[in-house]
């Protein structure tokens, strides 16, 4: 059976704090690594898909690397705002099906 | 450029009855990926279709469950005879073309189906 893990489970933090959520996923049989921002009632929404070892992205002030030998991947947020309040999913793919961790809730305090 | 869309958004059926889902992938993909969100749980998936063909349905519940992607039209997730363990959040996402290794292919998502079974 192939697990995702994230953490932590749920976040608060204040607005302007950075933050980061971990992502631990199979090692062997690597196709990819997805990255979505989940508000409540609407759709997931792709972040980042990260194919290679040491593979950086970056978009605003969200960012992520991808550590395929060990099955890690972190997510960075510079800055915090409240809008960046969501569910933040990581899935791992090594066919066509993507397998989805349960998510890090995060919420940004005014 | 329409997202991917989900119909209804909310439907409510009693045991016994036949729930259709459907799902219109974005323009031009022709790859339809169904996921399930059972209460308190991650997303988890069901079926992979192209047109006109199913291609992993690893899945799907091996009774009153089926899904087609037709020619022309959307994709239906059918649930027959549907129990109360079937309230859930359905969700679809559509891809242009089919993910191998190292490829980039992000999967777009529908904001769901919630189904409640009463």
């Amino acid at each position: 059976i192939l697990n995702v893990e994230q953490s932590p489970q749920s976040l608060h933090v204040q607005e302007g704090d950075s933050t980061n959520f971990t992502c631990s996923f199979p090692s062997s049989n690597f196709y990819a690594l997805h990255w979505y921002r989940w508000e409540t009632a609407k759709s997931p929404e792709a972040l980042f898909v990260m194919t290679l070892n040491g593979d950086e992205k970056k978009k605003g002030r969200i960012s992520a690397t991808l550590n395929t030998k060990e099955g890690y991947s972190y997510l960075y947020i510079k800055g915090s705002q409240p809008e960046d309040s969501a569910t933040y999913l990581c899935a791992f793919r090594n066919t066509d099906k993507l397998i989805f961790g349960t998510g890090t809730r995060l919420q940004v305090f005014p | 450029n329409a997202g991917v869309m989900q119909n209804p958004r909310h439907l409510v059926r009693r045991r016994g009855q036949e729930a259709r889902l459907r799902c219109s992938p974005m323009k031009g993909h022709s790859h339809v990926y169904w996921y399930r969100q059972l209460p308190e749980e991650g997303l988890k998936f069901m079926v992979y279709l192209q047109k006109e063909n199913i291609i992993d349905e690893s899945g799907m519940p091996k009774e009153r469950f089926s899904a087609e992607f037709p020619k022309e039209g959307p994709s239906i997730l059918r649930i027959q005879q549907v129990v109360r363990g079937d309230s859930a959040a359905y969700f679809c996402a559509s891809s242009p073309v089919r993910g191998g290794p190292d490829s980039y292919n992000e999967q777009f998502f529908g904001p769901g189906t919630r189904l409640t079974v009463l």
